[in-house]
């Protein structure tokens, strides 16, 4: 059965430390991995990841995909306030365009 | 905004009604997706429609249903309420390639949601 697992749950840092979220997965035939941040509702979207150690940036988030491993990271640098969210990760795989969810990082960021 | 709009935002329902919830999808997208959150967890996928079919379908028993409309809007129909349906609704808008798995190619755009109670 396709999964996703990600780590650490929960997470407390102060603002200005640097974070890492890990996610793992075990899908049939994948295809990409997706990164979401979901504050209240809507996640919205970050990364779409689908080539092995190509990073991706965008401003002070930055992630990268590891197909051997089957796992991905994001790193959030100079952490704010307003980056206090759950980050999703997603995995497709080539049969299907559904997105298959790790259950989510919760990050609180205090200032 | 990502111009994916859901209704209604929030709703109580009690054990054995049937709920309908509404979503219109970003324009020019094709393809919409239906996703459970339970609370703590990340998003399940119910299923998807493309094109006004269904294409794909998660572990949800039959009670959950859909269609979608020519203009690509789509609804998410919940009979004999469960208290465990109790969850944010999500949909996902995106665009589909003929002849190939949808929402592929292309990251998928959620809406707000719909935060269903079931009492």
């Amino acid at each position: 059965e396709d999964k996703v697992v990600q780590s650490p749950l929960s997470l407390v840092v102060h603002e200005g430390d640097t974070v890492t979220l890990n996610c793992s997965y075990e899908v049939t035939n994948f295809r990409s991995l997706l990164w979401y941040k979901q504050e209240k509702k809507a996640p919205t979207f970050l990364f779409m990841l689908t080539s092995s150690g190509i990073e991706k940036k965008s401003g002070r988030l930055s992630s990268i995909l590891d197909k051997k491993e089957l796992s991905s990271i994001l790193n959030i640098t100079a952490t704010q306030t307003g980056d206090s969210a759950i980050y999703l990760c997603a995995v497709t795989s080539s049969n299907t365009g559904k997105l298959i969810f790790g259950q989510g990082t919760t990050l609180q960021v205090k200032p | 905004e990502t111009g994916v709009t859901q209704s209604p935002t929030h709703l109580i329902k009690t054990r054995g009604q049937q709920v309908t919830l509404r979503c219109s999808s970003q324009s020019g997208h094709n393809t919409v997706s239906w996703y459970q959150q339970a609370l703590g967890q990340g998003p399940q996928f119910i299923f998807q429609y493309y094109r006004e079919e269904e294409n794909g379908r998660g572990n949800f028993p039959p009670r959950f249903s859909g269609l979608q409309f020519p203009n690509y809007s789509s609804e998410l129909n919940v009979n004999a309420l469960e208290l465990d349906d109790s969850a944010l609704y999500l949909c996902a808008s995106s665009l589909g390639i003929a002849g190939g798995p949808m929402g592929l190619y292309n990251e998928q755009f959620f809406g707000p949601g719909t935060r269903l109670t079931v009492l």
